[in-house]
């Protein structure tokens, strides 16, 4: 049963444009969400995070967007650019306990 | 600090054989977790310790998977006998406050024929 799902698995976006990814979760206890992000052969790095208590956090370009009643999350980037192409993951955890992640997102950003 | 330090960074080896993956985490870090990812399933977590001990085992798939945390720089996952659909990339992380923000390895890729 995957408790955090990201339906889309992949999307493309012009440079300078917006790019939302989507991330939905089933688990009512998780009260931290994260975004890592991963280029190839490398391993995943932290990007931004949201506490439960919030619903919205924005770090320079990047932003998440929390919504607990639809249990949804997403991440916008704006403007988005070349070097955001990679896979993005969104991740959640209940408690401070482990970290569960969805499945991925490749995100490709054209110039 | 080097990060989270894995090895082998590739592995092929013939279904049957052991396979031992190595990771050192960050020091000072008391929590080290061992991921697997594949195209089907994503990020998927095995195991995680804190402090050396190991609390959720619970995403090891099979009982062919062990890992071990004999001190607080080292930590083995271990695949006896292997298979060819264990064949993933298997991450390395470390935290210092629980899971959140861990920090990832750059991954051992096991290809097993």
């Amino acid at each position: 049963d995957q408790q955090v799902k990201q339906n889309s698995p992949s999307l493309s976006v012009q440079e300078g444009r917006i790019s939302i990814l989507n991330c939905d979760y089933t688990n009512s206890m998780f009260d931290y969400f994260l975004w890592y992000k991963k280029y190839p052969a490398e391993g995943p790095t932290f990007l931004i995070s949201i506490s439960s208590i919030k619903d919205k956090n924005e770090d320079g370009r990047f932003t998440v967007f929390l919504n607990k009643s639809a249990k949804h999350l997403s991440l916008h980037i704006v403007p988005s650019q070349p070097g955001d192409s990679a896979v993005y993951f969104c991740a959640a955890s209940a408690f401070g306990n482990k970290l569960v992640f969805g499945a991925g997102t490749i995100l490709r950003v054209k110039s | 600090d080097a990060g989270v330090i894995q090895s082998p960074r590739h592995e092929v080896t013939e279904m049957g054989q052991e396979v031992t993956l190595r990771c050192k985490p960050i020091s000072g870090h008391d929590y080290l977790f061992w991921y697997r990812q594949t195209m089907m399933r994503g990020l998927e977590l095995l195991i995680y310790f804190n402090n050396n001990v190991p609390i959720d085992d619970s995403g090891m798939p099979e009982d062919r998977f062990s890992a071990k945390m004999p001190n607080a720089s080292f930590s083995t996952l271990k695949i006896q006998p292997s298979e060819p659909r264990d064949s993933a990339v298997y991450f390395c992380a470390s935290s210092s406050r629980r899971a959140t923000e861990a920090f990832f390895g750059q991954g051992t890729r096991l290809t097993v024929v």
